[in-house]
């Protein structure tokens, strides 16, 4: 079952632009995560927010989570040539810490140098 | 370093056969996942442990099979009863004592010939 819906689909914009990707889902969760998967790559984990934290930080990237709304969204600031990849939400809704997490079907981000 | 290692990184099998992905992880992680990457899509979950010698299904079990005889390893098993396995094979680590999000393999894409 796919928890999270990204949006949008798929984002080019210029090296030195903003990027924003939005991700929404359905039940209660522990925590949300963001991972980028570069073409034909595993998956690399970027950010964790917990249920109880609105807003985090790494490096270019801001995190923010909205309970009430059941949304987040990553915020990737000055892109990079490097950055162009696919993004994944993941909702951790499991109970008796298993960590399953349900992946969203990703935002595909290009950026143009 | 450490990490986890999937192995063989392309698998081709014929109709009626089962194959055996490989995942081996040297990190100390309790809990271990496969997932399933179809093109232009999030991935799902196949199976998953948190401990050695048990396992459980994930949303898509049918036609796999896995073990988990060590903690180092969880490898995963698709049989001729899969109908549709071409796909990318994605497996997963995460430490039960932290909140952390996964360490991802690179992955093993599987066609049927």
């Amino acid at each position: 079952s796919q928890q999270g819906e990204e949006d949008p689909q798929a984002l080019s914009i210029q090296e030195g632009e903003n990027a924003t990707m939005n991700c929404s889902y359905k039940t209660s969760i522990n925590n949300l995560q963001w991972y980028r998967q570069n073409s034909g790559r595993g998956l690399v984990h970027l950010i964790l927010i917990r249920s109880n934290e609105r807003e985090k930080h790494s490096g270019r990237l801001r995190v923010t989570l909205d309970t009430s709304k059941k949304s987040s969204s990553l915020l990737i600031t000055a892109s990079r040539a490097a950055d162009t990849a696919s993004y994944f939400c993941a909702t951790d809704a499991s109970t008796s810490n298993t960590g399953k997490l349900i992946f969203g079907q990703g935002t595909t981000l290009q950026v143009k140098p | 370093d450490g990490g986890i290692t999937q192995s063989p990184k392309y698998l081709f099998r014929k109709e009626g056969q089962n194959v055996t992905l490989s995942c081996e992880q040297n990190l100390n992680h309790d809990a271990m996942y496969w997932y399933r990457q179809d093109p232009g899509q999030g991935l799902r979950l196949i199976y998953y442990s948190q401990i050695v010698n048990d396992f459980q299904k994930g949303d898509i079990a049918e036609g796999y099979s896995v073990s988990r005889e060590k903690k180092e390893s969880f490898p995963l098993t698709v049989t001729s009863a899969q109908k549709n396995p071409t796909a990318f094979y994605l497996c997963a680590s995460r430490s039960t004592t932290i909140t952390y999000g996964y360490t991802f393999g690179s992955g093993t894409r599987l066609t049927v010939v």
